[in-house]
């Protein structure tokens, strides 16, 4: 098992750019979700998903895209890059679907936009 | 909307000396709650989670933390710290209304001085 695994470990980025943050799980979990963490703010939820198919925004969407065409594959792009996008990203997953069950982490995307 | 406070951004201590992070949260009704630990450069970790039951949670690591209903805390603590314990801690309420989506606090910076 890898657990989760995302790509790539660093990315540099000019403002406008777009790019996809990859995140693959071999678990099979339902549930998948995308964080950024910026220093003193902790994680914040960018989007999530309950399954194949269904995906839904978190507290901080915009200027990010998601979608989830597998269970295993859960790829964020950024569409038009910003300064304020300059972050780590964090993919996760769990399962079952419901309150209580750990989150599985990758190990971070680090993404500077210049 | 739930939401953690972390009371210290950062803990300095010496090596076998008790260490105690802080962690406050505001909801209406039952809470999940969990600690996760960051270490350099790396994913975040499940230390321990409060679920139900007995107040007093044992995690990894030599960690616990104490549930506090009326003074709605979660407070993590270990009797004895060493080096290796050097790490970003964050605290985090599961979502009543969504199920698996995690509330993160700002975090706390662990450093453990020899």
């Amino acid at each position: 098992n890898a657990g989760v695994t995302q790509t790539p470990k660093f990315q540099v980025l000019k403002t406008g750019q777009s790019m996809t943050l990859q995140c693959a799980q071999d678990m099979n979990h339902e549930y998948m979700s995308w964080y950024r963490q910026d220093p003193g703010m902790g994680l914040r939820l960018i989007h999530y998903s309950v399954g194949a198919g269904i995906t839904d925004q978190g507290e901080v969407p915009n200027g990010y895209n998601v979608s989830r065409s597998t269970t295993e594959d859960f790829p964020l792009r950024l569409l038009s890059a910003a300064p304020s996008q300059t972050s780590v990203y964090f993919c996760a997953s769990s399962s079952p679907l419901g309150r209580g069950h750990e989150q599985y982490f990758g190990p971070g995307t680090r993404l500077t936009v210049t | 909307a739930q939401s953690v406070t972390q009371l210290d951004s950062q803990v300095p201590v010496f090596e076998e000396a008790p260490v105690e992070l802080r962690c406050n949260y505001s909801s209406s009704v039952s809470v999940y709650l969990f600690w996760y630990v960051q270490y350099p450069n790396q994913g975040l970790q499940l230390l321990l989670k409060y679920l139900s039951g007995s107040t007093l949670v044992k995690g990894i690591n030599g960690f616990e933390a104490e549930f506090n209903k009326s003074q709605t805390s979660f407070h993590l603590r270990k009797p004895s710290v060493h080096i290796s314990d050097t790490a970003e801690y964050f605290c985090a309420v599961s979502d009543e209304e969504y199920g698996n989506k995690l509330v993160f606090g700002a975090g706390t910076i662990l450093r453990v001085k020899s």
